[in-house]
């Protein structure tokens, strides 16, 4: 079956580190992911989507690396801030017309001073 | 230009009543996709609706739940007779398309069954 891993422990880093999320993904072929971010009683909010033919996409102090051969996508946070904590989730895709959108578990970033 | 709202934030009920979540998607967005999400849990899909038609409810209970967004007015999530396990956030998310498009999420209506 289908299968979307997040570490599900929370990420524990210093104020102007960079914060590495993974997401691997079995028995998918996406056609695309997708990254959300969620706070605390909050609807997740979309921040980045990346194509199988883009090896890394960037936006702000975001970026997003996939790679279908690892079945594996990073994402990075350059200069993080306190404001950067939250869940983030990613959401593999196959696509298609009628295609719905599966998320991970996220992973909890907190970013202290 | 509104975001997606949903109604109520938060509603209680006492198990064998019923519970209606309403979602009105963000303007130009006829694609509507309601999740649930359980404490420590992730987002499950449930059922994903253009205007007055299902197109897949494949993550949906088969029985008790229901969901429709009719040619006017917000989509409806229905659960009948509802039971504790039914207590979640259930969130509504629309899109203009169904293909490549992000989700844009309301915050959610919290479920709690006495």
């Amino acid at each position: 079956s289908q299968k979307i891993e997040q570490n599900s422990e929370a990420l524990n880093i210093q104020e102007g580190k960079t914060a590495t999320l993974t997401c691997n993904y079995t028995n998918y072929s996406p056609a695309y992911l997708q990254w959300y971010r969620q706070d605390p009683g909050r609807g997740p909010v979309f921040l980045l989507l990346i194509r199988e033919n883009e090896k890394e996409k960037r936006k702000e102090r975001l970026k997003v690396t996939f790679d279908t051969t690892l079945k594996q996508s990073l994402f990075h946070i350059t200069a993080s801030q306190p404001a950067d904590s939250a869940t983030y989730l990613c959401a593999p895709s196959e696509g298609g017309t009628a295609s719905k959108l599966t998320f991970g578990t996220g992973t909890r970033l907190q970013v202290t001073l | 230009n509104a975001g997606v709202m949903q109604n109520p934030r938060h509603l209680v009920r006492r198990r064998g009543q019923e519970a209606r979540l309403r979602c009105s998607p963000m303007k130009g967005h006829s694609h509507v996709y309601w999740y649930r999400q359980l404490p420590e849990e992730g987002l499950k899909f449930m059922v994903y609706l253009q205007k007055e038609n299902i197109i897949d409810e494949s993550g949906m209970p088969k029985e008790r739940f229901s969901a429709e967004f009719p040619k006017e007015g917000p989509s409806i999530l229905r659960i009948q007779q509802v039971v504790r396990g039914d207590s979640a956030a259930y969130f509504c998310a629309s899109s203009p398309t169904d293909y490549n498009s992000p989700l844009h999420f309301g915050n959610g209506t919290r479920l709690t069954v006495t």
